[in-house]
C-alpha cells in the first residue's frame, strides 16, 4: 500500500542554518503531498501542499517540490528561527478506490532551533 | 470561526471505563476523521467518514466505534478503555476536492 517515509529526527539546528527535512513516498496512482507541522501542544496545521509533479507548495519561507522522478517531496527553508521548533510531518492523499483523499502520515520529524 | 472543536481536551479512565470523544466542525466539510498519535508511531487512522451517513475502518479500528451524527459532528467511543488505548486523539476535517485536513487541538486520553 501507500507509505510515506521521512528522515527520523531530532534535528537541532542554530538560528539562521539551513533546513531539509527529507520524504520520501510509496504510491501507486498520483499522490497530492502535504507538509504539516505541529506546535507543542497543539494540532497539526497544513503548511504546504503540491498536488501534481513539478509543483512547488511554498509558505513562511518553507518550500517543497514535488518530484515524480525520486518520488520525494523534501522540505527545505533558507534560514530557520527558533519559532520554527515543532514536528513536522510530511502525507500523501490516498485517493485510490474510490477515497475522498485520506492521508497517510510519516512518523514525524521533531525540529529544534537554538537561538 | 472555530474550525474544528474536540471535546474533552484532557481524560483519565480506569480500565475498562467508556466515554465518548466528540467532535464538531463549522466549515462545511464533507469528511471527518480520527486519528491516534502516538511517540515514535505518527498519526494512525482509526475511522472515517467520507461522507455523512457513512462510516468506515482506517488501519487501527479495534477497541473503538464512531458515529456521524450529522455533516458536523463525528464522535469516537471506546466501549471498555485498555491502556493502550492511551494516546493523544486528533479529530480532522476535509473538503472534498481541497485534500487538505483541517485538525482540531487533541484529546490527551490516559487509561489506568
Amino acid at each position: 500500500g501507500d507509505s510515506v517515509t521521512q528522515m527520523e529526527g531530532p534535528v537541532t539546528l542554530s538560528e539562521e542554518a539551513f533546513l531539509t527535512i527529507n520524504c520520501t513516498y510509496t504510491a501507486t496512482g498520483y499522490p497530492s503531498l502535504f507538509w504539516y507541522v505541529q506546535y507543542p501542544g497543539e494540532g497539526l496545521q497544513l503548511l504546504l501542499k503540491a498536488t501534481k509533479a513539478d509543483d512547488k507548495g511554498s509558505n513562511k519561507g518553507f518550500e517543497a517540490t514535488y518530484r515524480k522522478e525520486t518520488t520525494s517531496f523534501h522540505l527545505e527553508k533558507g534560514s530557520v528561527q527558533v519559532s520554527d521548533s515543532a514536528v513536522y510531518f510530511c502525507a500523501l492523499s490516498d485517493r485510490a478506490g474510490g477515497s475522498q483523499g485520506n492521508l497517510i502520515f510519516g512518523k514525524g520529524t521533531k525540529l529544534s532551533v537554538k537561538p | 470561526n472555530a474550525g474544528v472543536t474536540q471535546t474533552p481536551k484532557f481524560q483519565v479512565l480506569k480500565t475498562g471505563q467508556s466515554m465518548t470523544l466528540q467532535c464538531a466542525q463549522d466549515m462545511n466539510h464533507n469528511s471527518m476523521y480520527w486519528y491516534r498519535q502516538d511517540p515514535g508511531m505518527g498519526l494512525r487512522l482509526i475511522y472515517y467518514s467520507a461522507s455523512e451517513g457513512t462510516t468506515d475502518k482506517g488501519e487501527v479500528p479495534n477497541g473503538y466505534n464512531v458515529s456521524r451524527l450529522n455533516k458536523r459532528e463525528f464522535s469516537l467511543r471506546l466501549e471498555s478503555a485498555a491502556p493502550s488505548q492511551t494516546s493523544v486523539y486528533f479529530c480532522a476535517s476535509m473538503l472534498w476536492g481541497d485534500y487538505g485536513y483541517t485538525f482540531g487541538s487533541g484529546t490527551r486520553l490516559t487509561v489506568v
